[in-house]
């Protein structure tokens, strides 16, 4: 079974650190994805990445960025956190071929809060 | 501009009813539907449709996709309370790596 796993499952941060969200997947898939969810707005796309080093912005990229040294893992991160950056934050993988004919796995999500 | 609508919003049902949500999309260069199942945490996967007509069933879980009126629908059957959950709705356009996802149906199913 694929297992998505985010390194934290609650956080809470202050306005201006520098935060960063860990994902590691363990199915040796080649695409990563970091969403964001908001009661009212649904799932939304901060970016992506379809290979290590790679990466391409989503719906909603400002104010983050994203790292993906190893083909395993990849990392959000809120350069200079915000209040309305508080979400719960979704990560997910999914193998190559034409990316979206196999789903999605995801993580059990992050809950940031930001004060 | 592409969407996705999923209708309604939130529904609260009994036990043992039987529930239909509904999906319904403007997607150029539709590829395929997938609906997500998602308690406290994850989204877990249910289906993955692409061809009109054809239905897809996992227990009391059913659901079947019309290619020609744009929409998709779920069937639960019998309801349970283990079956409250956001029902999440994608479409993959095929040209990028990018899902469009509904905002979802919040279903409750009481005792």
């Amino acid at each position: 079974d694929v297992k998505v796993t985010q390194s934290s499952r609650y956080l809470v941060k202050r306005t201006g650190e520098k935060v960063f969200l860990e994902c590691v997947q363990d199915m040796d898939h080649e695409n990563m994805f970091w969403y964001r969810q908001d009661p009212g707005l649904g799932l939304r796309l901060i970016y992506f990445s379809y290979d290590v080093k790679m990466k391409e912005k989503g719906d909603i990229p400002e104010g983050y960025s994203v790292s993906r040294e190893k083909k395993e893992r990849f990392s959000l991160i809120l350069e200079s956190a915000s209040t309305n950056q508080t979400s719960m934050y979704l990560c997910a993988s999914s193998p190559e071929g034409s990316a979206y004919n196999s789903p999605l796995h995801f993580g059990n999500g992050t809950r940031l809060t930001v004060t | 501009e592409d969407k996705v609508v999923q209708s309604p919003l939130s529904l609260v049902v009994h036990e043992g009813d039987t529930v239909t949500l509904n999906c319904s999309y403007e997607v150029t260069n539709f590829r395929s539907l997938l609906w997500y199942k998602q308690e406290k945490k994850a989204p877990t996967f249910l289906f993955m449709l692409t061809s009109s007509g054809i239905e897809k069933k996992s227990g009391r879980l059913s659901s079947i996709l019309d290619k020609k009126e744009l929409f998709s629908i779920l069937n639960i059957t019998a309801t349970q309370t283990g079956d409250s959950a956001i029902y999440l709705c994608a479409c993959n356009a095929g040209n990028n790596r990018k899902l469009i996802w509904g905002l979802g149906t919040s279903l409750a199913v009481n005792p």
